[in-house]
Order: structure tokens, then sequence, then C-alpha cells
């Protein structure tokens, strides 16, 4: 079975520094799609970026980037210049490709210190 | 502007009581989904259905039931509610295709006392 591990249930940072969120997951398919997802304390989940496994290019969405590593099964999310509109709850979401259903990680929480 | 609305923010309900949590998309999605949502646990599959009538287990279907009579609406249904059926409820919708981004309601809160 898929599986998706978020290590890190809670992470912080200062405004405008760079934090970097963490995930795994375990697959024996080669071909699949990992997404971050978003959930601030108003509990509308929305996508923030999403990775095709067979682009070896990292996906990159204004101050929101991945570093993928398909050997590791590895997805970590960087953001950038961090803003108090970042705090969050973010999941990692797997999606093997042909499948409907994502398979969800435990999730992060960020807060953003001022 | 792309939505799904789940008929309820917070719900409270007693041992036993049957339960329906109404989810409506307005985006002709084939897809939608249940996920519960538990502090520690993330996101959980409940059921799917990529079709008008048609269904399929996730992870976790025990004690629950979904219905989808029409393509922008999928119910879900706890047949006899029990406290451990307390928990964040969120529904989603998604394009049968690849890559495809799944939409997220505003989730409902359950209590089961």
């Amino acid at each position: 079975a898929q599986t998706v591990t978020q290590s890190q249930p809670e992470m912080s940072v200062q405004e405008a520094e760079t934090v970097t969120l963490s995930c795994t997951y375990d697959t024996s398919e080669s071909d699949y799609y990992l997404f971050w997802y978003k959930q601030p304390p108003s509990r509308q989940m929305i996508l923030v970026i999403r990775q095709e496994a067979y682009k070896q290019q990292n996906a990159t969405e204004n101050r929101f980037s991945v570093n993928f590593q398909k050997a590791a099964k590895s997805f970590s999310l960087k953001i950038s210049d961090s803003q108090l509109g970042d705090a969050a709850m973010y999941f990692c979401a797997y999606n093997p490709r042909g499948a409907q259903k994502l398979v969800f990680g435990q999730g992060t929480r960020l807060t953003i210190n001022p | 502007d792309v939505k799904v609305t789940q008929s309820s923010r917070y719900l409270v309900k007693r041992t036993g009581e049957k339960v329906f949590l109404e989810c409506v998309q307005d985006m002709d999605h084939e897809n939608m989904f249940w996920y519960r949502q538990d502090p520690g646990l993330g996101l959980r599959l409940i059921y799917f259905s990529y079709d008008v009538k048609m269904k399929e287990k996730g992870d976790i279907p025990e004690g629950y039931s979904v219905s989808r009579e029409k393509k922008e609406r999928f119910s879900l249904i706890l047949e006899s509610a029990s406290t451990n059926q307390t928990s964040m409820y969120l529904c989603a919708s998604s394009r049968q295709s690849l890559n495809t981004e799944a939409f997220f309601g505003q989730g409902t809160r359950l209590t089961v006392v």
C-alpha cells in the first residue's frame, strides 16, 4: 500500500525567513503525481504546488518550490520569504498515475513568528 | 469561482442517530470524495465516487455509506452515529484526468455525544 509520511508535526519560522517541510512516500509505482496542499485556519484546503514524477525539474510557484528526490522518495516543500498568511496546516499527497484518489500525509502545522 | 459546498460547518448529534452530511460541487466534476481528518492521522479516505450511482470504498469505510444520485451531489451517511465518529469531515471533487487538482469544501466538524 502506498503511504505518505510527514515527520514534522509542527514547524515554526520567523517572518521573511525560509522554511522547508519534509515529506517521504512509499510506492512501487514509477509514474505518479505529488502535491502539497495548504489548510489555513479557515479550513478550506487549497493546492499549493504539484510535481509529476517523470519530470526531473523541480516545480516552482512563486515563493513555493519543491525538492523532489525520486530515488529517495522524498518531496519537500520550501517556502521562501515566509509571510504571516503562510501559517496553516500543510499536507503532502500522492496520486498514482491512472488512479483518481489522493493519499495524504499526517500534516505539518506551520507557525509564522512576526 | 469554483466551489465545493458542505451543508454544515458544525453538527452535534447523539449516539445512534442517523446522520447525513451533504456536499455539492458546481464544477461538473466526475469524481467526488469524502475524507475524515483527525489530528496526527491526516486525511483518510472514506468513500469516493467516479460517476453517478458509482462508489468505491476508501481506507476506512466501516460505519459509513454514501449516495450519489446526481453528478453534483455526494452524501455521506452515518447509519448509527458513534462517539468514535466525532471528527472533521472533508468533501472534495476533481476531474477524471491525469494530474488533476482536487477542490475541497470547508469541512464539517461533527461531534457525536
